[in-house]
């Protein structure tokens, strides 16, 4: 079966520009996350959804990074004015949650560099 | 707070010897650990996880044991392939919601 999908793949942005990051997740799936991945390092938190309530989004580096997730199934990343700080992949995954499991599946990333 | 120290890669073995990733963790409660592996050009896997203290979880070979004593959860298998090769990462999560990943063990298994 299709598994999570991330788009785009590969993201060159200027500083300062907007970038918006999408995630397909598993169909069914109720819990979303986000992580960003710098360069040979593992994945940090960024954010948490249950459904479309965002429940945990305090690995946000700051105020210019946005997520949502308005019907409980595709969400966004959003991140404004973007600067060479914020250039990493940029991994969705999903799970079943609680009731149904809490593995994560992990989508390929988008890898977002800002020059 | 809660965070996952794993050895520096890169790791290079010979077909069939055997592999060790350790990986300590500092948690605050009482957390689960995991094991994810990313082949090249794919993304992260769950390889195993283990929920409570002296569990032992196990996968394709490979097998880790939550040890609380030492907060550690190192990674083992007794004769890597080639098709091991890989970049390893611990993990926990208290309550399944947040997780916190090590940097990453990149694996090379030569021929």
């Amino acid at each position: 079966g299709a598994g999570v999908s991330q788009s785009p793949r590969y993201k060159v942005a200027k500083r300062g520009q907007d970038v918006a990051l999408r995630c397909d997740p598993i169909s069914g799936h109720v819990s979303l996350f986000w992580y960003q991945q710098a360069l040979g390092q593992g994945p940090e938190f960024l954010t948490y959804f249950q459904n479309e309530a965002q429940l945990d989004k305090s690995g946000l580096p700051s105020d210019r990074f946005f997520a949502e997730r308005p019907e409980g199934s595709v969400s966004t990343l959003k991140i404004q004015r973007t600067q060479q700080e914020d250039s990493a992949v940029y991994l969705c995954a999903s799970s079943l949650g609680l009731a149904g499991g809490y593995e994560q599946y992990f989508g390929p990333g988008t890898r977002l560099t800002v020059t | 707070g809660n965070s996952v120290t794993q050895m520096e890669g890169p790791v290079t073995l010979s077909e069939e010897a055997f592999l060790t990733i350790n990986c300590t963790y500092t948690a605050t409660g009482y957390p689960s650990l995991f094991w994810y592996v990313q082949y090249p050009g794919e993304g992260l896997q769950l390889l195993l996880k283990a929920t409570k203290a002296d569990d032992k979880g196990s996968n394709k070979g490979f097998e880790a044991t939550y040890r609380k004593e030492t907060t550690s959860f190192h990674l083992e298998k007794g004769s890597v392939q080639v098709s091991d090769s890989a970049v390893y990462f611990c993990a926990l999560s208290e309550n399944f919601n947040k997780f916190y990943f090590g940097s990453g063990t990149k694996l090379n298994v030569k021929p």
